[in-house]
């Protein structure tokens, strides 16, 4: 089977720096996406991993360890509007995604 | 360019019912994918099309079925509708089937909110 295990809420305060972790267990394993998702809208590409190391996408960055099976999303200066769910989600193959329950962001002033 | 495009955005129906959701993919991808997305859950994968064949599947009883059209747009049908199946039913396109690069990334339409009462 395959599982993503993620935090199920993380707050922090404007122009912090936030990370969220996924360890996930799949059968096969293409790269990690992050995606984010405000209610009730669409999820929203941010990074893509396939190799190990990190990504830096503006004040998202994304990192992956395939050997430990881990990743996390990096927030930086962090916004109001950055409050939403985050999903870590694997690509298995065929353009199949496996994605983690979420995490909600909650960003205070 | 226009994203990925989903119709209707609000549905209710009733136990029993059949219904039929669409889906127009960005312009230029062939690979469509269906995910289910229940309340305070991640989506789940439905199926994948890719060149207007069914390419995945996953784990969804036989009551929801799926087809592409030349145009690469498609169609999910979920019959018998249960109470169960209320849930965000998003459409995703990405560029190819498979590489594991880059051009696999798959891009989510807003979705239809399916209500089964």
């Amino acid at each position: 089977g395959q599982s993503l295990e993620q935090p199920s809420e993380v707050t922090a305060v404007e122009g912090a720096i936030v990370q969220i972790n996924c360890t996930y267990q799949t059968s096969g394993f293409y790269g990690l996406s992050w995606y984010q998702q405000h209610d009730g809208g669409a999820p929203t590409f941010l990074s893509y991993n396939a190799l190990d190391g990190l990504e830096e996408t503006g004040r998202f960055s994304s990192f992956l360890s395939r050997s430990d099976s881990y990743g996390y999303l990096l927030l930086q200066e962090l916004q109001m509007k950055d409050s939403a769910s985050y999903f870590c989600a694997v690509n298995s193959g065929y353009s199949t995604l496996t994605f983690g329950k979420g995490t909600m962001l909650l960003v205070s002033p | 360019d226009a994203g990925v495009t989903q119709s209707p955005t609000h549905l209710i129906k009733t136990r029993g019912q059949q219904v039929t959701l669409r889906c127009s993919p960005i312009s230029g991808h062939k690979s469509v994918s269906w995910y289910q997305q229940v309340l305070g859950q991640g989506p789940q994968f439905i199926f994948q099309y890719y060149e207007k064949e069914e390419r995945g599947r996953g784990n969804f009883p036989d009551r929801f079925s799926a087809r592409q059209f030349p145009n690469y747009s498609s169609e999910l049908n979920v019959n018998a509708l249960l109470l169960g199946d209320s849930a965000l039913y998003l459409c995703a396109s990405s560029l190819v089937r498979s590489s594991g690069g880059a051009s696999d990334t798959q891009y989510f339409g807003p979705g239809t909110r399916l209500t089964v009462l």
